[in-house]
């Protein structure tokens, strides 16, 4: 099956500085998106969705970017703080049905320097 | 409120042993989701549960896996027959509708990391 997959699988940013977390995803079908976070030893937590009918959506210092012309997707984070530095994953999922659950990309961990 | 439970949180087997992985979902929440982290790498889908349907069994690597779910409660997952590629993290998430009805976010646990020897 098609699958959700990362540019970059690590980011440094300088705290204070914004940062932008790229996700390639292949199948045109899906319509659910959804950025989670992961912190060592922890589950992901939930951050920012968005739906295909989007194109951008905000939350608490971050920012869905949906581009559906190209399937890409991004994760922007304002003023980055050593909290952040976590690894992120995009998802994607088709709410039409389907054999499997979210499709997770293999994830970008970013580190956050003082 | 509480949120999804998992245990044991670590767990070493012996290869070739029998184990059991055990989700407590958030109260309400009808969907339910088991998935295999190995290290480094992205979540893989296992199992799915939605309410009292016929759960999604396509995730499934092989046959000694199989999951059980009371209802919308408590769900376990069960290796047989241990092996050492089975060593991962195992997430177990709820969420209040599952995709069926459209996507809601899921709620996951902590996992349990299995390491088999």
């Amino acid at each position: 099956g098609e699958s959700v997959g990362l540019h970059l699988p690590t980011l440094s940013v300088q705290e204070g500085d914004n940062s932008i977390i790229n996700c390639a995803y292949s199948n045109s079908a899906s319509d659910y998106f959804i950025w989670y976070k992961q912190e060592s030893g922890k589950g992901p937590q939930f951050i920012i969705d968005i739906r295909s009918n989007m194109d951008k959506r905000q939350g608490q210092r971050v920012t869905v970017l949906l581009n559906k012309t190209v399937k890409h997707l991004s994760l922007q984070i304002a003023a980055t703080q050593p909290g952040d530095s976590a690894v992120y994953f995009c998802a994607e999922g088709y709410s039409g049905g389907g054999a499997d659950g979210l499709t997770f990309g293999k994830g970008t961990h970013l580190i956050i320097q003082p | 409120g509480a949120g999804v439970s998992q245990s044991p949180s670590n767990k070493v087997t012996e290869k070739g042993k029998d184990v059991e992985l055990r989700c407590d979902p958030i109260s309400g929440h009808t969907a339910l989701y088991w998935y295999r982290q190995r290290l480094g790498q992205g979540l893989e889908f296992l199992i799915y549960f939605q309410g009292n349907s016929a759960p999604d069994k396509s995730g499934l690597p092989s046959d000694r896996f199989s999951a059980e779910r009371t209802g919308e409660s408590v769900s376990t997952l069960t290796i047989q027959r241990t092996q050492q590629e089975d060593s991962a993290v195992y997430l177990c998430a709820s969420s209040p509708t599952g995709r069926l009805a459209g996507f809601y976010e899921q709620y996951f646990g902590p996992g349990t990391r299995l390491t088999v020897t």
